[in-house]
């Protein structure tokens, strides 16, 4: 089955401690992104990739970071989470680098820092 | 400046009813594309549709329609005979059509509350 995967779904730390979300496909897609979404703002991009080695930040990229080595994987790492970051998180992969075309999302990771 | 609007934040109808969701966008793209998301209130995103600039056929899908008019730069969705299953927040997206474009432009989205 063509899915997105993340984990964990929902976690809850503290301010500081260092986390990884992790995100995987197997569409084989060439465009990943992260987005988070909270109330009143939408989804807004936090970083996305091109391809492996190729990443970019999006709109609210400050406090996060991305890897790409391997198409399949692109995760998500808060390296001092602050509560501004307790957030809905999303993953997404498109085929293609351009955006036409449709994007399949993971579950989500509700995130909440303390 | 490229922006879409859903100036609907919530909606609620009674099943059965007829329901529009209108999306409203700003481009100065002359090749771009328009996407609907439904997100349930399980959270997951799900695409509906995606639709180029040079087709402005509607499109009907069961008892989901969308009507796109360049004219207006709209892109609205109906729900017919509407269902409880269809109670979700609803997102329009525009992206651009050529060259090295990498995300979504994305509203805000319309919470539809469709009750028994």
């Amino acid at each position: 089955e063509a899915q997105v995967t993340q984990n964990p779904r929902y976690l809850i730390t503290v301010t500081g401690k260092k986390l990884t979300v992790t995100c995987s496909q197997n569409m084989n897609h060439e465009y990943m992104s992260w987005y988070r979404q909270d109330p009143g703002l939408g989804l807004r991009q936090i970083y996305y990739s091109m391809n492996v080695e190729v990443t970019d930040k999006g709109d609210v990229p400050e406090g996060y970071k991305v890897s790409r080595k391997e198409k399949r994987n692109f995760p998500l790492i808060l390296e001092s989470p602050s509560p501004n970051q307790t957030s809905l998180y999303f993953c997404a992969s498109r085929a293609g680098q351009g955006a036409i075309n449709e994007q399949f999302f993971g579950p989500g990771t509700r995130l909440t820092v303390l | 400046a490229q922006k879409v609007t859903q100036a609907q934040t919530e909606i609620s109808v009674v099943e059965k009813e007829d329901v529009t969701l209108d999306c409203v966008y700003e481009t100065r793209d002359t090749t771009y594309y328009l996407f609907w998301y439904k997100q349930p209130p399980s959270g997951e995103l799900v695409f509906l549709i995606r639709r180029n600039s040079f087709d402005e056929q509607n499109e009907i899908s069961g008892r989901y329609s969308w009507n796109f008019q360049k004219s207006t730069s709209s892109f609205n969705f109906t729900i017919t005979a509407s269902q409880v299953v269809d109670s979700a927040v609803y997102f329009c997206a525009l992206s651009r059509g050529a060259g090295n474009n990498r995300k979504l432009i994305w509203g805000l989205g319309t919470s539809l509350a469709v009750n028994p």
